[in-house]
């Protein structure tokens, strides 16, 4: 079965820096899909940004890009130019071609935003 | 667009009765949904899958006599919780499948069982 772990529960960043989380997931596929869904205090879960295993290139929305590794198995998320906004939980997501579109999703990280 | 809904956002019953709660894909037709159970401070819990016209799959250790799923329309799910118990509290999630790479997620239902 696929897990996915995100090994830091919270973390801190000061408004208009750049802060990165982390993400390893286990797989013995070799085709899926990779994702990173934000959760604010509203609890409305948001899609932030989804990779392609197929895909080399590192995907990019304006502030926020991923770090994907294949071979090692991992997928940051990078905010840059944090905002006040961004505070929210952090949760990564797999998704495996073979699984029914099911997700599996990681524990989350807390991210608070200091002005 | 990729619009879900849920309705209620929350709901207060008593143990021992029933409650439904609705999720609507507002702007796509969704073949596949999907329910997430979600306690406080930790991750989303697959609950069940969805498909329209047919059996929702439910994870183990799910009871699907408890938990009533139907998926009678391209646009809506239900999610009916028996016979509820104050355990059942919790934070209720639905999602649509769009296209084939993205699951939107419904805003959420909080159950609170008295």
């Amino acid at each position: 079965a696929q897990t996915v772990t995100q090994s830091q529960p919270e973390m801190s960043v000061q408004e208009a820096e750049t802060v990165t989380l982390s993400c390893t997931y286990d797989t013995s596929e070799s085709d899926y899909y990779l994702f990173w869904y934000k959760q604010p205090p509203s609890r409305q879960m948001i899609l932030v940004i989804r990779q392609e295993a197929y895909k080399q290139q590192n995907a990019t929305e304006n502030r926020f890009s991923v770090n994907f590794q294949k071979a090692a198995k991992s997928f940051s998320l990078k905010i840059s130019d944090s905002q006040l906004g961004d505070a929210a939980m952090y949760f990564c997501a797999y998704r495996g071609n073979n699984a029914g579109n099911m997700l599996t999703f990681g524990g989350g990280t807390r991210l608070m935003v200091k002005p | 667009g990729a619009v879900v809904s849920q309705h209620p956002s929350w709901v207060i019953c008593k143990s021992g009765t029933s409650v439904k709660i609705e999720c609507r894909s507002l702007d796509f037709q969704a073949t596949t949904m999907f329910w997430y159970r979600q306690f406080p401070k930790q991750s989303l819990m697959l609950m069940a899958t969805s498909n329209e016209g047919s059996k929702a799959t439910y994870e183990q250790g799910v009871e699907k006599d408890k938990f009533l799923i139907n998926h009678a329309s391209l646009t809506l799910s239900t999610l009916t919780v028996t016979s509820a118990h104050p355990e059942d509290s919790s934070f209720y999630i639905c999602s649509a499948k769009w296209r084939e790479y993205a699951q939107y997620f419904g805003p959420g239902t909080r159950l609170t069982v008295t």
